[in-house]
């Protein structure tokens, strides 16, 4: 399975702080992409990065990826109350078009 | 573009009765999945569709079938609810291989009694 698997489980930090997250894999990928998901709703794509990427920004996101390590992490830099949610890593194999989610990492961050 | 939406929203059933999910998209895309997701497990992937007319099982598929019969529309069944279907269901759609990106819908909540 490529399912990734995000660390930690539970995340709380005050506003301002930087918040990280990490996800592991066990098979090669093609890419891995970042998922956020609110309470109650649906996922909403973050940030994709590729296998022949190492880092890649977007806003306060930052996105590392380590393919020797099979691992990814997501920094959310200045974090706000805004950013108070659960998130999900998928990595994907090339010509596969089935991604797959762990169980996420839940991030509250305090006002 | 409404992008992937779903009917219902919220749904109570009773044990043995049978219902249908509709999942919607207006983007043109090819592939469409449901995910289940319930406290502590993540999402869980029922059964996808790589195209119109086709589906394929996925990780729970046990208990739902489904049917892809015109491109923007994916329905998952539910022949005879059981409490274990209790959960919150999710749509999403990918617009072919090639696009990584899954669009998804904002859910189903459904309670099996």
């Amino acid at each position: 399975s490529q399912q990734g698997e995000e660390d930690p489980q539970a995340l709380s930090i005050q506003e301002g702080e930087n918040a990280t997250m990490n996800c592991s894999y066990k098979t090669s990928i093609n890419n891995l992409q970042w998922y956020r998901q609110n309470s109650g709703r649906g996922l909403v794509h973050l940030i994709l990065i590729r296998s022949n990427e190492r880092e890649k920004h977007s806003g306060r996101l930052r996105v590392t990826l380590d393919t020797s390590k099979k691992s990814s992490s997501l920094l959310i830099t200045a974090s706000r109350a805004a950013d108070t949610a659960s998130y999900f890593c998928a990595p994907k194999k090339g010509g596969s078009y089935i991604p797959t989610f762990g169980r996420g990492t839940s991030l509250i961050v305090h006002p | 573009n409404a992008g992937v939406t779903q009917t219902p929203k919220f749904r109570v059933l009773k044990t043995g009765q049978s219902m249908t999910l509709l999942c919607a998209q207006d983007m043109n895309h090819e592939y469409m999945y449901w995910y289940r997701q319930d406290p502590g497990m993540g999402l869980r992937l029922i059964h996808y569709s790589v195209g119109e007319g086709t589906t394929a099982k996925g990780e729970v598929p046990d208990g739902y079938n489904v049917s892809r019969l015109k491109k923007q529309n994916f329905l998952l069944g539910l022949e005879s609810a059981a409490p274990s279907q209790t959960s919150v269901y999710f749509c999403a759609s990918i617009a072919d291989g090639g696009k990584e990106t899954q669009y998804f819908g904002p859910g189903t909540r459904l309670l099996v009694l």
